[in-house]
């Protein structure tokens, strides 16, 4: 089945790069995403990359998937203080269900 | 501009009282989900809804039930029978096509009188 984990937090000091990590469960080919909470709003998409990629670069968001080791990264560089937030971690296999299977997030705290 | 709109954006349930939340989306999105946020926990899906007059349960179905009437509504009802309903309700969409992700609405916080 699947399952995703994260570490619950990270924090970072202001221009500073994050790096939020994510780990997943299935094998098949699947999506994976990545989405920001700020307090008391919903999930933002920020990015998503398919399996068969390695890489995804979007301004100061980078991802790297390792899928041999089922491993997913967020890189944010010179990390600003509006970037503390809650980072989810999804996946999701093409012509199921449609229904991601979500990490517990990753609270991000920037500090000064 | 098209996307999810939940209201009321805070609730207060009565003990004994149900309870309905709004999600309504302007997407064209044939599938909706409601999920349930509490601290720590990440996302928990309550029901999900891929097509009109049709809903399966999610993994936290208990004490809670939907409707799906109409493609752009999906209301959830929370239950005298949900015990802990203190949370953060999301309702999410999603359009066709394998790489499509969810849009979320900004969500619900119900909470006990």
């Amino acid at each position: 089945g699947e399952d995703v984990e994260q570490s619950l937090f990270l924090s970072v000091r202001e221009g500073d790069s994050s790096v939020i990590n994510c780990t997943y469960t299935d094998s098949s080919s699947t999506y994976l995403y990545w989405y920001k909470q700020e307090p008391g709003a919903g999930l933002q998409l920020l990015t998503y990359i398919f399996s068969n990629m390695d890489m995804k670069q979007d301004q100061r968001l980078t991802v790297l998937l390792n899928k041999k080791d089922k491993h997913l990264s967020l890189r944010i560089a010179d990390t600003q203080t509006g970037d503390s937030a809650i980072y989810f971690c999804a996946e999701s296999i093409p012509g199921g269900s449609y229904i991601p299977t979500f990490g517990r997030g990753t609270s991000l705290i920037v500090h000064p | 501009d098209g996307g999810i709109t939940q209201s009321p954006k805070y609730l207060f349930r009565k003990e004994g009282q149900n309870v309905t939340l709004s999600c309504e989306q302007n997407l064209n999105h044939d599938a909706m989900y409601w999920y349930r946020q509490d601290p720590g926990q990440g996302l928990r899906l309550i029901y999900y809804s891929q097509i009109v007059n049709d809903f399966q349960k999610g993994d936290i179905a208990e004490g809670y039930s939907v409707s799906r009437e109409k493609k752009e509504s999906f209301p959830l009802t929370v239950t005298s029978a949900q015990k802990n309903p203190t949370a953060f309700y999301l309702c999410a969409s999603i359009g066709t096509g394998y790489n499509q992700p969810q849009h979320f609405g900004d969500g619900t916080r119900l909470s006990i009188l």
